[in-house]
């Protein structure tokens, strides 16, 4: 099975600073990724599907890219808002799999 | 929109059989095009996949290597719903369950939506 592996575990940033998440595939993927946004309590919600792509409704600075084995997300501004934890899950394989989750804290 | 509504016990005795429905509205649980997926959440496994169903003509499944054997997926499609059994629970099944839909894309599942999620305590 494919692992999924996200650095780094914790980051802790400002509001307007720009922030960068790393995810790595234990085989090439291609740019079968997607990245989620996780409140506590409540369920994962889509931020970008193929790598890139941004779910309607997500704001653009939000912004997904990599293939193969490399992916990050990229928020360039960091809201009060995105304050949460973030899971990237590849989609190559039938068989799902996640990463562990940055959590996105105030510095 | 298609949305996902979760419903069943939060709470299951250890060994008896853990039993959640997902009521879906704004799609068809037979669509050709549409994943139906359980995954699972707890603080030491993460998010974990479980089983998918779907329908292409018939019906089908699949399951992750850790539950198979103990997991079902299935559809009723006169209540346009989908659920999962897990048998033989212990402390370890002990997670937030969660349904989601997923949109085929040539031959990968890409996801679309997911439910509110249910917390289940494996518990006596």
């Amino acid at each position: 099975d494919i692992q999924m592996t996200q650095s780094p575990s914790t980051l802790s940033a400002s509001v307007g600073d720009r922030v960068t998440i790393t995810c790595r595939a234990s085989q090439s993927i291609n740019r079968w990724l997607a990245w989620y946004q996780q409140k506590a309590g409540k369920a994962p919600k889509l931020l970008m599907y193929e790598t890139s792509r941004l779910q309607s409704g997500v704001p653009s600075r939000f912004s997904g890219s990599g293939s193969g084995t490399e992916f990050s997300l990229t928020i360039s501004s960091l809201q009060p808002d995105d304050f949460a934890t973030y899971y990237c899950q590849q989609y190559e394989s039938y068989v799902l799999a996640f990463g562990g989750g940055t959590k996105v804290e105030i510095k | 929109q298609v949305q996902l509504h979760q419903s069943g016990p939060g709470l299951v005795k250890p060994s008896q059989t853990l039993s959640l429905t997902c009521a879906v509205s704004g799609d068809s649980v037979s669509n050709n095009n549409a994943g139906w997926n359980w995954i699972r959440q707890s603080p030491s496994r993460g998010l974990e996949w479980l089983a998918r169903t779907y329908y292409t003509s018939r019906w089908f499944s699949d399951y992750a290597v850790a539950v198979r054997g103990r997991l079902t997926i299935s559809a009723d499609t006169s209540k346009n719903e989908f659920s999962v059994h897990l048998s033989s629970v212990t402390p370890d099944d002990t997670a937030v369950y969660f349904c989601t839909r997923e949109d085929r894309v040539s031959s990968y599942w890409q996801p679309v939506s997911w439910g509110q999620g249910t917390f289940v305590t494996v518990s006596s």
